[in-house]
This record gives structure tokens, sequence and C-alpha cells, in this order.
């Protein structure tokens, strides 16, 4: 079975700074990765995705992600943030053969500060 | 793009009662529709797979009685937490991909908070 974990629960920074949030993943077969993140009281919005190609991906709102094979990674990362980047993030997986099931991390909590 | 709907976004519900959430997709067929649990400060837990005209399927220590799903045409699943307890008090998502293919993202529902009294 696969597994999603987001070593850090919370990451403070400034407005303007860069940002990367970590990701690894845990899976015996070939996966699909995801980032989503949830503004307060609200569902999960896509930000990219990896399904096969080109290792780096870049998504919404000027987040990208790099996935390495041999580090079973995929770490967000934004070079300047916003105070609208505040929100929780979750990384995600799926198994290619049960693409159906995602498996959800337990979030980071990006917070801007101004 | 794929629009999930999801009502109500809020209800506060007594001990002992029922309480139904729907989920719809607003311009798009979903024959599978998956339904979440998030607790405070947490991540989404996948409580079943609502599949068109037939019975959900349910993860491992999510109870079939108590949560029950019905997914009676594409673009309608409706969950319905029985007896609530205030321990079933969460935040319950929704979400749907618009085709089958393995590239079709999820699109989630903006999700429904339950409070049990």
């Amino acid at each position: 079975a696969q597994s999603v974990t987001q070593l850090d629960s919370q990451v403070p920074v400034f407005e303007e700074a860069p940002v990367e949030l970590r990701c690894n993943y845990s899976s015996s077969v070939s996966v699909y990765l995801f980032w989503y993140v949830q503004y307060p009281n609200q569902g999960l919005q896509l930000l990219l995705k990896y399904l096969s190609g080109s290792t780096l991906v870049k998504g919404i709102n000027g987040f990208e992600a790099e996935f390495n094979k041999s580090q079973t990674s995929f770490h967000l990362r934004k070079p300047s943030v916003h105070i609208s980047d505040t929100a929780e993030y979750f990384c995600a997986v799926s198994e290619k053969t049960s693409y159906d099931k995602v498996i959800f991390g337990p979030g980071t909590s990006l917070s801007v500060i101004p | 793009g794929a629009v999930v709907s999801q009502h109500p976004s809020r209800v506060i519900c007594k001990s002992g009662t029922s309480v139904k959430i729907e989920c719809r997709s607003l311009d798009f067929q979903a024959t599978t529709m998956f339904w979440y649990r998030q607790f405070p400060k947490q991540s989404l837990m996948l409580m079943a797979t609502s599949n068109e005209g037939s019975k959900a399927t349910y993860e491992q220590g999510v109870e079939k009685d108590k949560f029950l799903i019905n997914h009676a045409s594409l673009t309608l699943s409706t969950l319905t937490v029985t007896s609530a307890h205030p321990e079933d008090s969460s935040f319950y998502i929704c979400s749907a991909r618009t085709s089958l293919s393995y590239n079709s993202p999820l699109h989630f529902g903006n999700g429904t908070r339950l409070t049990v009294t």
C-alpha cells in the first residue's frame, strides 16, 4: 500500500520569499503524484500533477514540483510567495494500477507573513 | 471547468438524528464519486467510493450502516449520517472525476461542516 509523508506540518515564510514544501511517498508500484491546496472551510483545488514525462511539473499560481524517483520525493516550490498563498497544502499519491484511490498526506500549513 | 457542488455547506443537528449531504456534478456525469472525512488540522481520509447504480465500496473501519451512500444518478451521490453522535462531527468532502481516464483529476466539492450537538 502506498503512503505519503509531509515532514513539515507548518511552514511560516515572509512574503516574496521562496518556499519549498516537502513530500515523500512510499509505494511498491509506479504512482501518480499530486499537490492540492485547501483554503479554510473549502474543498481541495488541484495545483499540479505528475503522471509521466518531464519530472518538473508546473502548476497554477506559480507553483512547480519536481518528481525524484530515486528519492521518492515530490517537493513543491514557489520562488516568491504572496499573502494569498496562505493555505493548507496536501501531497497525494495514487497507484497507476488503481488510480481511483488517492491517498493524501497529512498536510502542510503555509503561513505567509507580510 | 468541472464543478462539483456540495450541499449543505454547514449543518447542525441533534444527537440521534440523521443528516443527508448531497454531492452533485454540475456539468459532467460521474459514474464514480468519492467521500472523504477530514478532522480539524488533519488530512482527508477516504471513507467510501460511490458507484452509480450499485453499492458503495467502503474503506476499512468505516461503518456501512452509519454512513449510508446512495448514487442514484450520474450526477448525484448522497451521504447520510444516521443516528449522528458528537463524534461524527467533522468536515465531509466529496469528489468526482470528469472521466474514467487515469489523467482525469479529482474535482472536489466545497465540503460540509457537520456539527452534532
